[in-house]
């Protein structure tokens, strides 16, 4: 079935370390992507999209993500993590690559430890 | 700016109880969405409104009906809560297009006895 899996359920990096966390996503075709942060007590906030183009992209807070067809992957990645960025992170794909049935990953649960 | 409006906030419910969720946008966004969210869990969607009157089924829609009577509103009905059910109800709106940003509620809150 066509899906985003994020392998990781919970992650745990110190303060000023590098994140990586992973999403892989399972469609022919090329994907539109997205990642989404949800902060505690706090309404999910798009980080960033991906939908054609330089398959690296910037987002907000320092993120970015890198799109790879060949491994099929869409890793958000941050050089240095602060202790505000322990949220959920979820992975998004509209189903069947251009529709609007938004489909959330299960989401990562990062905690930077100080 | 905008902002999407989900009432109530908590929502407490018996078991067999008809319970109706509201979400309200001013973005004039086309499209709106209805998840849920189990403790600890992602979302997993239940309905979808590409436009007024429209309604499209999600991955969970077994026991829900929804309502989309006018562009800015989307309703949300639990056709009979379960015993012990616990979850947040997300609410979200975007443009249409699939590359657009999604747009959060707060959420409701729901407990049933």
């Amino acid at each position: 079935a066509q899906s985003v899996t994020q392998p990781d359920a919970r992650v745990t990096v110190s303060e000023g370390a590098s994140l990586q966390l992973r999403c892989k996503y399972s469609y022919s075709g090329t994907p539109y992507l997205f990642w989404y942060v949800q902060y505690p007590r706090q309404g999910l906030q798009l980080l960033l999209k991906y939908y054609s183009g330089d398959p690296v992209v910037q987002g907000v807070n320092g993120f970015e993500a890198e799109f790879s067809k060949s491994n099929s992957s869409f890793h958000l990645r941050k050089a240095s993590v602060h202790w505000s960025d322990s949220a959920v992170y979820f992975c998004v794909w509209p189903n069947q690559g251009g529709s609007a049935k938004l489909i959330f990953g299960e989401g990562t649960k990062l905690t930077v430890s100080s | 700016g905008g902002i999407i409006t989900q009432t109530p906030k908590f929502l407490i419910g018996q078991e067999g109880q008809k319970l109706t969720l509201k979400c309200q946008q001013n973005f004039n966004h086309d499209t709106m969405y209805w998840y849920r969210q189990d403790s600890g869990k992602g979302l997993r969607l239940i309905y979808y409104s590409i436009t007024e009157n429209d309604l499209q089924k999600g991955d969970l829609s077994e026991g829900y009906d929804a309502s989309r009577e006018k562009k800015s509103s989307f309703s949300l009905t639990v056709t009979s809560a379960q015993k012990n059910e616990m979850a947040v109800f997300l609410c979200a709106s975007s443009t249409g297009s699939c590359q657009n940003t999604l747009y959060f509620g707060a959420g409701t809150r729901l407990s049933v006895l």
